[in-house]
């Protein structure tokens, strides 16, 4: 099975830089994926890691350290816009070959001017 | 190219009634799933399938079934509705193994009176 943690709520400055962190233990990892979600919308894709190390893509990053079970997504230059639930996704080999993805409960960022 | 299709958007049900939630993707993707969110509990998966005419369960099945009669089309049906299962249910598609994201549909918003 797989345990999925993250902060329920953050509140940031307009401008300023927040981590979201997310730790998860599974017994078949095979890569982390984060997602935004704005209330009453569906989940869109941010970024994914399979391996160690930070992607960077615009505004955000995300970064995995496997051994540790740890990752986080960094959002720089705040914008309003980005105040949304967050959501930190295991891809897991069940071992049906089914690869399925299991999320954590989701962080809520409130960004504020 | 539609992405994944829910429908409905919107449904009431009274306890014991029955109905089915179709998902349609128009990208050929093998896999395919259900979720439902709750407020504090996160996307949780229901069933999934990874290709025609297989289905699998998740996290919590009790109470739904899922036909995938054909690749495109994913259902979900309630046989007897009871208002534990009043929630956002998402349907989700994914290529298949070794791609990246999942693609999710607008959602149905599910009431159970």
């Amino acid at each position: 099975g797989q345990n999925i943690d993250q902060p329920t709520e953050m509140t940031a400055t307009e401008g300023a830089i927040v981590q979201i962190n997310c730790t998860y233990q599974t017994s078949g990892f095979n890569g982390l994926f984060w997602y935004q979600q704005h209330a009453g919308e569906a989940p869109t894709f941010l970024s994914y890691n399979v391996l160690d190390g930070l992607e960077e893509k615009g505004r955000f990053s995300s970064f995995l350290s496997r051994s540790k079970g740890y990752s986080y997504l960094l959002l720089k230059e705040l914008q309003m816009k980005d105040s949304a639930s967050y959501l930190c996704a295991v891809r897991d080999d069940s071992g049906a070959g089914s690869y399925q993805l299991t999320f954590g409960k989701g962080t809520k960022l409130s960004v504020i001017p | 190219n539609a992405g994944v299709t829910q429908t409905p958007k919107f449904r009431v049900l009274k306890t014991g009634q029955s109905m089915t939630l179709l998902c349609a993707q128009d990208m050929n993707h093998e896999y395919m799933y259900w979720y439902r969110q709750d407020p504090g509990m996160g996307l949780r998966l229901i069933h999934y399938s990874v290709g025609e005419g297989t289905t699998a369960k998740g996290e919590v099945p009790d109470g739904y079934n899922v036909s995938r009669l054909k690749k495109q089309n994913f259902l979900l049906g309630l046989e007897s509705a009871a208002p534990s299962q009043t929630s956002v249910y998402f349907c989700a598609s994914r290529v298949g193994v070794g791609d990246t994201e999942a693609f999710f549909g607008q959602g149905t918003r599910l009431t159970v009176v």
